[in-house]
């Protein structure tokens, strides 16, 4: 069964940094993976989604990267500002899927940029 | 563009009753699903559909039903609630690739119904 984990749970940091959020899946066989962020008291939102042939994708100050081979993705956000506070989370197909159908989800990072 | 609609927001129940969450998509998405979402668990799978009349269980389906019988539409039910199922529902939808390489298809989410059961 495929376990995605986020590390750590919960990170602050001040404005203006530069950040790396984590992602881990334990089985590599996917065919993609995306972020989502989650504000407080609402529902998701696609920010990413990395084909399995692609290794980064670029939005605006974020980038993620997916590193099949070690079962990691990382989403990174630069020149951090307040906006960015909410929950990230990443989701992973079953292997051998590549829509939508039974994502499974990490747990999310909650992060909080400092003013 | 409404994109994906949940009601109620908020419900009450007490133990053993029934209720239905409902959700609408207006973008003519083939895939839907439902997820609970509860803390330090992430967003789990409860049940999901590829088409009209066509669904299928997630992760953790006992104590709710659904049906597909339109593509905009598809409600969840709570049979007999018990407190375990106090949580927070979402509902998704997207389109479903044509194949691994026609392009992304992104997963659009509902508000959320927070659901508190006595």
């Amino acid at each position: 069964k495929q376990e995605v984990t986020q590390i750590p749970a919960a990170l602050s940091v001040p404005e203006g940094e530069n950040l790396v959020l984590n992602c881990s899946f334990t089985d590599s066989a996917i065919y993609n993976l995306q972020w989502f962020r989650q504000d407080p008291g609402k529902g998701l939102t696609s920010l990413l989604l990395i084909q399995s042939s692609q290794r980064e994708q670029t939005s605006g100050r974020l980038n993620a990267s997916l590193d099949k081979s070690s079962g990691r993705s990382t989403l990174y956000i630069a020149a951090s500002q307040p906006g960015d506070s909410a929950t990230y989370l990443c989701a992973v197909p079953p292997i051998s899927n590549f829509g939508n159908e039974k994502l499974t989800f990490g747990t999310g990072t909650r992060l909080t940029i400092i003013p | 563009n409404a994109g994906v609609t949940q009601t109620p927001k908020f419900q009450v129940l007490k133990t053993g009753q029934s209720m239905t969450l409902q959700c609408a998509q207006d973008m003519n998405h083939e895939y839907m699903s439902w997820y609970r979402q509860d803390p330090g668990m992430g967003l789990r799978l409860i049940h999901y559909s590829v088409g009209a009349g066509i669904t299928d269980q997630g992760e953790v389906p006992n104590g709710y039903n659904v049906s597909r019988s339109t593509t905009e539409d598809f409600p969840l039910r709570l049979l007999s609630a018990a407190p375990s199922q106090t949580s927070v529902y979402f509902c998704a939808s997207s389109n479903i690739p044509a194949g691994i390489h026609s392009g992304a298809n992104v997963l659009t989410f509902g508000a959320g119904s927070r659901l508190t059961v006595l």
